[in-house]
């Protein structure tokens, strides 16, 4: 079954700690993308990849860092030096292809205690 | 500075009337839009998407309109059904660039 897999569901880490949000795709899609959604805002770029071993910063990169060390994942890491870091993380993937969607994942909602 | 805007949070129709939800863009790059649904807790999902090269665009009951010349789009609902509530986003990006950029949402509220 193709898709994209978000883990885990929700995930709950003290203050100070770095904690990585795994996403997986078997879409064999070539960009992948991580947004975060907070109340009122909206989805907001974080980090996006459209190759392996390349990304590029989004509109909130500041305290987040990812890797692409193969197609088919993408994952975040959450750093201690981002300071609202409870949110809904999103991560989706997308062929590199004009006029198609991104597809998402069911997301990851992190809570900082 | 925010590129695509919905203005309006929230929006509560009837059942079996029409829903019209609207976008607004300042980026004159964008050529492709696109409309997400998105239920609490879960990932969005595709609904509907138009190209610049396009005015109009449907499927089934749901229906995009873009006007270039007013960097605006709606997206019309007809019939709205109870199974329609949910935050709608708008989308939209541009030429090779693969990067979206999303609106705030719309909360739709469809009445029985």
């Amino acid at each position: 079954d193709g898709g994209i897999t978000q883990s885990p569901k929700y995930l709950f880490r003290k203050e100070g700690q770095n904690v990585t949000l795994s996403c997986e795709q078997n879409l064999n899609h070539d960009a992948m993308y991580w947004y975060r959604q907070d109340p009122g805002q909206g989805l907001r770029l974080i980090y996006y990849s459209q190759i392996v071993n390349d990304f590029q910063k989004g509109d909130i990169a500041e305290g987040y860092s990812v890797s692409r060390e193969k197609k088919e994942s993408f994952p975040l890491t959450v750093t201690s030096a981002q300071k609202n870091p409870t949110a809904f993380y999103l991560c989706a993937s997308s062929p590199q292809r004009l006029g198609t969607e991104a597809f998402f994942g069911q997301g990851t909602r992190l809570t900082v205690v | 500075d925010q590129q695509v805007k919905q203005n309006s949070p929230s929006l509560s129709v009837q059942e079996g009337r029409i829903s019209i939800l609207n976008c607004d863009y300042t980026n004159s790059m964008f050529d492709y839009f696109l409309w997400y649904k998105k239920y609490p807790a879960e990932g969005p999902t595709f609904l509907i998407s138009i190209s610049s090269i396009k005015d109009k665009n449907e499927d089934g009951r749901f229906t995009v309109f873009l006007n270039k010349s007013a960097k605006h789009l709606s997206l019309h609902i007809v019939p709205s059904q109870p199974g329609d509530s949910a935050v709608y986003f708008c989308a939209a990006n541009a030429g090779s660039n693969y990067k979206l950029t999303f609106g705030k949402g719309t909360l739709l509220t469809v009445n029985p």
